[in-house]
């Protein structure tokens, strides 16, 4: 059963370029979050997809992009990169039908971005 | 705006000791509440979750919930260096609302 995937693994970017990052949930999963996590921070919330809509979005500038296909799988797209991007870029799944607190959002091991 | 509060330590404990995580939320609408253990470099990986007032054990951890103050905590029994880690709260109102967390707190265990 493959849990959640991320790629790629780091990647090195130039203020003011574009990146593109990827998540396919873990088997089963309908629903993924994307998080930020700048050093020293816990991980804040960017936004949730589920089928295939933008369900919630947390407190981030509309740089701040993304998709959901089909397969569940997502994007992130962060344009016009800023200094202050650099970060673990999280992607948690969950199941979109759930209500019951507890239900847990399963993390992939994370994209290191660094923006020079 | 819902703020989750830990102290950031460094809480260095021995080995074989009992260590206590603490964490204190302000939305009284949360109703789920997830200790989540990050090694560095690593994504949060879940320990444990509660979302009734009390105590819940699993195996060496212990959390409590108390509505009431707001206020969760872990407890780690017989700590083992393999434990040293930072230690994240999180808090949602539901099960697939976003979570919040706290900043975490580094968990040094001293063998």
């Amino acid at each position: 059963d493959a849990g959640v995937t991320q790629s790629p693994t780091h990647l090195i970017k130039t203020r003011g370029q574009q990146v593109t990052l990827r998540c396919s949930p873990k088997s089963g999963h309908d629903t993924v979050s994307w998080y930020q996590q700048a050093l020293g921070q816990g991980p804040q919330f960017i936004f949730q997809y589920y089928e295939e809509e933008e369900r919630q979005r947390g407190n981030f500038p509309d740089r701040f992009s993304g998709h959901q296909f089909p397969n569940y799988s997502s994007e992130l797209n962060v344009n016009a990169l800023l200094l202050g991007d650099s970060a673990l870029y999280l992607c948690a799944s969950s199941l979109g039908g759930q209500l019951d607190p507890g239900d847990e959002q399963y993390f992939g091991p994370g994209t290191r971005l660094t923006v020079t | 705006q819902k703020e989750v509060e830990q102290n950031s330590g460094p809480l260095s404990v021995p080995e074989g000791a009992i260590a206590s995580l603490n964490c204190t939320y302000s939305d009284r609408g949360s109703q789920s509440f997830f200790w989540y253990r990050q090694y560095s470099g690593k994504s949060p990986e879940l320990i444990m979750f509660i979302y009734s007032n009390g105590d819940k054990e699993d195996g060496r951890f212990t959390a409590q919930l108390n509505k009431a103050s707001q206020y969760v905590s872990l407890l780690i029994r017989d700590s083992q260096p393999s434990d040293s880690a930072t230690y994240l709260c999180a808090v949602s109102n539901s099960g697939n609302t976003p979570l919040v967390f706290g900043k975490g707190t580094r968990l040094s265990v001293i063998a």
